[in-house]
């Protein structure tokens, strides 16, 4: 799996848009960028993923440069409750079943 | 999206003894799970693969004997903690891959276990 860098930690206001940045320069054609989030003490939760256009659900939007080695992940309007570490994974998709590699991830910290 | 729900949330063992964690998927059959580990303040780390009806394949590292996996029906797989020691004590996670359309690109995680052992 292609290898990701992520800032530590970055601080939003809430009601702002908290842009998280994610680089994967080594990502192969066939691997997908996938987020998620891991609220204290809680399991993971899954975002969004993509593999080279642009994607937009509920929760965010993911943004991904047309050379595909970097990504951008966008809560609209965070809240405080958005406050988690947050994972950018890249991964090739096996439909027998895959696991996926963590980093460290991006400390995100939304104030008041 | 798909539910996997794990049980017990938080356990505290004494040295020596056993513990099971329990990983079930509510809604959807699981014929792979994954258990991950995490250490305070650290990522997770995958432990093992957990496939329905064969042996687990474990990480390099992880002792098979000691965390023992059973996978027996497509919706638990269990994670025994056996012999557990302080230095067991982790958070302690499992996921599951849903096959239906629309899901099998995600892994869906249960809401974790914090093992303290004495």
């Amino acid at each position: 799996d292609a290898k990701t860098t992520q800032p530590p930690s970055m601080d939003c206001a809430e009601g702002r848009a908290a842009n998280l940045p994610c680089n994967h320069s080594t990502i192969s054609g066939n691997e997908y960028v996938y987020w998620y989030r891991q609220i204290h003490s809680q399991g993971p939760q899954y975002i969004i993923h993509g593999l080279k256009n642009n994607e937009t659900n509920e929760m965010a939007s993911l943004i991904i440069t047309e050379d595909r080695k970097s990504s951008t992940l966008i809560l609209p309007h965070a809240t405080l409750r958005d406050t988690a570490v947050y994972y950018c994974i890249v991964r090739a998709i096996s439909n027998s079943g895959y696991a996926l590699n963590f980093g460290k991830g991006t400390s995100l910290l939304v104030t008041p | 999206g798909a539910v996997v729900s794990q049980h017990p949330s938080w356990v505290i063992c004494k040295s020596g003894t056993s513990v099971k964690i329990e990983c079930r998927s509510l809604d959807f059959q699981a014929t792979t799970m994954f258990w991950y580990r995490q250490f305070p303040k650290q990522s997770l780390m995958l432990m093992a693969t957990s496939n329905e009806g064969s042996k687990a394949t474990y990480e390099q590292g992880v002792e098979k004997d000691k965390f023992l996996i059973n996978h027996a029906s497509l919706t638990l797989s269990t994670l025994t903690v056996t012999s557990a020691h302080p230095e067991d004590s982790s958070f302690y996670i499992c996921s599951a891959s849903d096959r239906r359309q629309g899901n099998f690109e995600k892994l869906f995680f249960g809401s974790g276990t914090q093992l303290s052992v004495l």
